[in-house]
């Protein structure tokens, strides 16, 4: 099973700021088959981008991944009031799906 | 627009099974993969359980092998997640989620309790 580390476990930032989460996986991701999801309070989570770097539908150029191999990161490039919220990485290369704990993004 | 509206959800006791269900539309559900991802509360994402488009294949997490099972009926856009022996740990919102791999669009979910 692929575990996968999220750091920090809480990001501290301001409206304006750039925020770079980051996704550890403990064996190579097959394919760079790595995705990001948002979810705040109350809601289901919502796709952000998958395969590493490609953005899903209607989510807005501000967020950005890269990566690969072990290492992924998710980019905010300047924080809106509404993209505060939990973020999460998951890998869907290989059996069994596994997601990481999580990174909550606070003001 | 693509929705997935999941029931069945409810209070049990330990011991005890329910029948979730995970009515589809906005899509053509049978060239779609479709998974079960809970939550338990103040929790992260686990993985439950998954099927493939046909139905041919089923995948389920270590921790409910056994206990639950999955099954879709193409016909009626439908999905279903069986659990049974229900433990305390099993309390959580589940999820019913499209998949691409990744997953794209995902239900409301269904809160399962499960408290004596």
């Amino acid at each position: 099973e692929i575990v996968l580390t999220q750091s920090p476990g809480t990001l501290s930032l301001s409206p304006g700021e750039r925020a770079t989460l980051s996704c550890r996986a403990s064996q190579s991701v097959s394919s760079n088959y790595l995705a990001w999801y948002q979810q705040k309070p109350g809601q289901a989570p919502r796709l952000l981008i998958y395969g590493a770097s490609s953005r899903a539908t209607g989510i807005p150029d501000r967020f950005s991944g890269s990566g690969s191999g072990t290492d992924f990161t998710l980019t905010i490039s300047r924080l809106e009031p509404e993209d505060f919220a939990v973020y999460y990485c998951q890998q869907y290369g290989g059996l069994p799906r596994t997601f990481g704990g999580g990174t909550k993004v606070e003001v | 627009e693509v929705q997935l509206v999941e029931s069945g959800g409810t209070l049990v006791q330990p011991g005890g099974s329910l029948h979730l269900t995970c009515s589809a539309s906005g899509f053509i559900f049978s060239t779609y993969n479709v998974v079960w991802v809970r939550q338990a509360p103040g929790r992260g994402l686990e993985y439950v359980s998954g099927i493939t488009n046909s139905g041919g294949n089923t995948y389920y997490a270590d921790s409910v092998k056994g206990r639950f099972t999955i099954s879709r009926d193409n016909s009626k856009s439908t999905a279903y997640l069986q659990v049974a022996s229900l433990r305390a740990e099993d309390t959580a919102i589940y999820y019913c989620v499209r998949s691409s791999g990744y997953y794209d669009f995902w239900g409301q979910g269904t809160l399962v309790t499960v408290s004596s």
